[in-house]
């Protein structure tokens, strides 16, 4: 059973376009995350629910949009893609206030914008 | 802000090499460490984690200490293997507080084992 996962892995596609990904995880879990990677493996926040409401967004264009339907599912919009978008994006989850910040990754989406 | 500082690499060893890939950090109060590691195509994983002064986390054959004196918390193993070729990632989780703790990364550093 896969803890957090992502969909799609993979995602190819031209500037201009809009593209979703989604995650789920199944750790019962009542904070989730997006992170990007860049291609030198740097790590960035981008947005986290608890409980389907946002509490972190950091400094991202708004062509990024997060919506939560429900505290296990979470998911990422992005629309007007840019070649800078390339990238991996990964969902993660975790306790919230409740753990020790320990968070559970998903195998990533990778984002590749021609 | 918190901040994660961590040995840049890449870092490349020769099986049985000793390891260690240091990890500084700055953060008020008293954060949770961490390290993951990505090994290649694939997401992070926790490897190992403190939550106090003076905790060591062990995984694997992997260890690091929690130092607060220092701010430290420096990944350490006696023989790598072939296997341990991966990204290893410092990470720090603020203080349980009012808002998300969200981790902090430190840049990631690739390591390579070669038989």
């Amino acid at each position: 059973d896969t803890a957090v996962s992502q969909t799609p892995k993979y995602l190819v596609t031209q500037m201009g376009n809009d593209k979703s990904i989604k995650c789920e995880q199944n750790l019962g879990h009542d904070t989730m995350y997006w992170y990007k990677q860049d291609s030198k493996k740097f790590l960035k926040i981008m947005f986290s629910y608890n409980n389907k409401e946002l509490i972190i967004n950091e400094t991202v264009p708004n062509r990024f949009s997060p919506k939560s339907p429900d505290k296990a599912h979470l998911n990422l919009h992005i629309n007007s893609l840019e070649l800078g978008d390339s990238a991996v994006y990964f969902c993660a989850s975790s306790l919230g206030q409740r753990g020790t910040g320990e968070l559970f990754f998903g195998e990533g989406s990778r984002l590749t914008v021609l | 802000g918190d901040s994660v500082t961590q040995m840049e690499g890449p870092v490349t060893l020769s099986e049985e090499a000793f390891l260690t890939i240091n990890c500084t950090y700055t953060a008020t109060g008293y954060p949770s460490l961490f390290w993951y590691v990505q090994y290649p195509g694939e997401g992070l994983q926790l490897l190992l984690k403190a939550t106090k002064a003076d905790d060591k986390g062990s995984n694997k054959g992997f260890e690091a200490t929690y130092r607060k004196e220092t701010t430290s918390f420096h990944l350490e193993k006696g023989s790598v293997q072939v296997s341990d070729s991966a990204v290893y990632f410092c990470a720090l989780s603020p203080q349980a507080s009012g808002s998300a703790r969200q981790l902090t990364f430190g840049s990631g550093t690739q390591l390579t084992v070669l038989p």
